[in-house]
């Protein structure tokens, strides 16, 4: 029972260009959402995170957009560069809980 | 260490051997979790380990999977009797018991032939 989706398994974009991966979850409970970067042959690690209490975190150029009634976040990478080719998982976890539930991943091409 | 370190970083194996995958967790994490990846799919919980406290072991998709963690520190998930469909990337992170500081190793990648 995948709780956590990412519908997209890939995307294309132009440097420069921003990139928007989407990510869609069906548990109400989840309260804490976390992107994660992977490149071949390493583990994820950790890129921005948002709290159900905002509906907007930005680090530099990566800011995750959370619509809760909807129960759907974004990820915007603006401006896309090369170094942002690689995998991103969306993940979730609910009140008090430390498991993590991870969507299938997005691969991100950024075209010169 | 500085990092998670897993080995083997690759693992074939015949179908119906045990394989034993190591974790060696940053120095001082208290929460190591095993998660793995399935082609395709999401990673998916398997274990977690907190301090001296019983392992959270709900992940854990049959009985001939199991895990230890030894004096807090470095872990071992093994599999009994391998099966085609535990082929995966097995990955193991540790933090300071809190969701943002999930630091994972490279994985190992187990194949079953």
């Amino acid at each position: 029972d995948q709780q956590v989706k990412q519908n997209s398994p890939s995307l294309s974009v132009q440097e420069g260009r921003i990139s928007i991966l989407n990510c869609d979850y069906t548990n109400s409970m989840f309260d804490y959402f976390l992107w994660y970067k992977k490149y071949p042959a390493e583990g994820p690690t950790f890129l921005i995170s948002i709290s159900s209490i905002k509906d907007k975190n930005e680090d530099g150029r990566f800011t995750v957009f959370l619509n809760k009634s909807a129960k759907h976040l974004s990820l915007h990478i603006v401006p896309s560069q090369p170094g942002d080719s690689a995998v991103y998982f969306c993940a979730a976890s609910a009140i008090d809980d430390y498991k993590l539930s991870f969507g299938a991943g997005t691969t991100v091409t950024v075209r010169a | 260490g500085a990092g998670v370190s897993q080995s083997p970083s690759n693992k074939v194996t015949e179908k119906g051997k045990d394989v034993e995958l190591r974790c060696d967790p940053i120095s001082g994490h208290t929460a190591l979790y095993w998660y793995r990846q399935s082609l395709g799919q999401g990673l998916e919980f398997l274990i977690y380990f907190q301090g001296n406290s019983a392992p959270d072991k709900s992940g854990l998709p049959s009985d001939r999977f199991s895990a230890e963690r030894t004096g807090g520190s470095v872990s071992t998930l093994t599999i009994q009797r391998t099966q085609q469909e535990d082929s995966a990337v097995y990955l193991c992170a540790s933090s300071l018991a809190s969701t943002d500081g999930y630091t994972f190793g490279s994985g190992t990648r187990l194949t079953v032939v």
